[in-house]
């Protein structure tokens, strides 16, 4: 299997536009986490979903971010507009409910001039 | 609110010495991850431990959880220059792998 996919890998945008990360989940796998990490904040949850299903959105940090899974096969975290602040590494990861192991993609390393 | 603390956060060691790096938790939990970290790469699971008195281990490393103390164990034997990377725990508090709160990390870096 090829993993989780992510992209792009590296993003660098100016501060007030819209930046849209991709993720394709592991065939099979029917929960899908969208996870940030920062050197301030550490790996945080941002929203998980299950069976294409936003289950808790509570991570997100302010109305700028939204998550969707249009299909099992597919999800996007869109930031708009985006702000310096936005800059982190974004992971993208994937389960099959209910089992033992979240696997994570390459992630997206975004920088916000 | 769960608090997933990890020591020490730096860690130097040289080859051939054990170490042990702890993961102590806030709150109810019986399932307990360990992951690495390599710089600039993402994230790997070692270990899943899910039950009180767990013990797992694999090469040099040998994970542990005592629930009851809400605390697991990531023991290095005898170490080595490939094992140089951050090492993550991660509890998961709702069952069935949903929402899993990170540790800070524990940066270990070998030493020839």
């Amino acid at each position: 299997d090829a993993g989780v996919i992510q992209s792009p890998r590296h993003e660098v945008t100016e501060m007030g536009q819209e930046v849209t990360l991709r993720c394709k989940p592991i065939s099979g796998h029917n929960s899908l986490f969208w996870y940030r990490q920062t050197m301030m904040r550490g790996l945080e949850l941002l929203i998980y979903f299950n069976n294409n299903v936003p289950i808790d959105d509570s991570g997100m940090p302010e109305d700028r971010f939204s998550a969707k899974m249009p299909n099992a096969s597919f999800s996007t975290l869109k930031i708009q507009p985006s702000e310096p602040r936005d800059s982190a590494v974004y992971f993208c990861a994937s389960s099959l409910w209910n089992t033992d192991t979240q696997y994570f993609g390459p992630g997206t390393r975004l920088t916000v001039l | 609110e769960l608090k997933v603390e990890q020591n020490p956060l730096f860690l130097s060691m040289q080859e051939g010495k054990n170490y042990t790096i702890y993961c102590n938790y806030s709150t109810t939990s019986d399932r307990l991850y360990w992951y690495r970290q390599d710089p600039g790469k993402s994230l790997e699971s070692l270990f899943v431990l899910l039950s009180n008195g767990a013990v797992k281990q694999e090469g040099r490393l040998m994970a542990s959880l005592d629930t009851k103390a809400r605390l697991s164990t990531l023991h290095i034997t005898a170490a080595v220059h490939d094992l140089s990377a951050t090492y993550f725990c991660a509890v998961d508090t709702e069952g069935g792998n949903e929402k899993l709160t990170f540790g800070t990390g524990t940066r270990l870096t070998i030493i020839p």
